[in-house]
């Protein structure tokens, strides 16, 4: 079983839409999670990490669920200019390991449709 | 604030020659890692350096060397290019401590090997 895994999509969103799309993670001793988002051809970037409890950054919502090992995100009222890929990270190190454990998912396309 | 610089940005080799990739980072960290993105792939760690003066293997080491210059300088060698080394080579930086899953990533250097 592959070690963290998301559906590469493409997912087609008609802008404005509400979009979510999981991550599932084969480690249940993970305890560092977080999404990082690429554009195309450029690098990526921190987009937010994830926490138990679940956390909120304006349209954007982050949720782990341990039990069934998967942190999820959800995008609200999409923009055009959220089109890009994003990069779930597990860290497999479990708490306070270094980013040398930490596992990148191969992502998720979503493309906003205006 | 530069953050995260990496040269060349785009080389072509031919199979058996060698050359170094660059990177230095104005952040002030102690870690930096080398990453290589390859299509379906996703990132994979190709070597780390925890602090200055370390080094040590991810998960793709074979066929590179790594030198830790300086606090600010990580560098990628490839002695004997190979067709299989083509990908795009990504540079990261990051904290220790509560900060060390952060990453912050150069633009990326895109290698083509013939």
């Amino acid at each position: 079983r592959k070690e963290v895994e998301q559906d590469p999509g493409p997912f087609n969103v008609p802008e404005g839409a509400t979009v979510a799309f999981n991550c599932t993670y084969s480690n249940s001793a993970s305890q560092s999670f977080f999404w990082y988002r690429q554009d195309c051809r450029k690098e990526p970037k921190l987009l937010m990490s994830v926490y138990s409890s679940g956390n909120e950054d304006g349209r954007f919502t982050a949720q782990l669920n341990r039990a069934s090992q998967y942190i999820s995100l959800l995008i609200r009222d999409s923009k055009l200019s959220d089109s890009a890929t994003y990069l779930c990270v597990v860290n497999m190190q479990g708490s306070g390991g270094g980013a040398d454990g930490l596992t990148f998912g191969k992502g998720t396309h979503l493309i906003i449709q205006p | 604030n530069a953050g995260v610089t990496q040269t060349p940005k785009f080389q072509v080799l031919k199979t058996g020659q060698s050359m170094t990739l660059q990177c230095a980072q104005d952040m002030n960290h102690n870690s930096m890692y080398w990453y290589r993105q390859d299509p379906g792939m996703g990132l994979r760690l190709i070597y780390y350096s925890a602090s200055e003066g370390t080094t040590d293997k991810g998960e793709v080491p074979n066929g590179y060397n790594v030198s830790r210059l300086n606090k600010r300088e990580f560098s990628l060698r490839l002695e004997s290019a190979a067709p299989s080394q083509t990908s795009v080579y990504f540079c990261a930086s990051s904290q220790q401590g509560t900060g060390a899953n952060v990453l912050t990533f150069g633009a990326g250097s895109r290698l083509t090997v013939l």
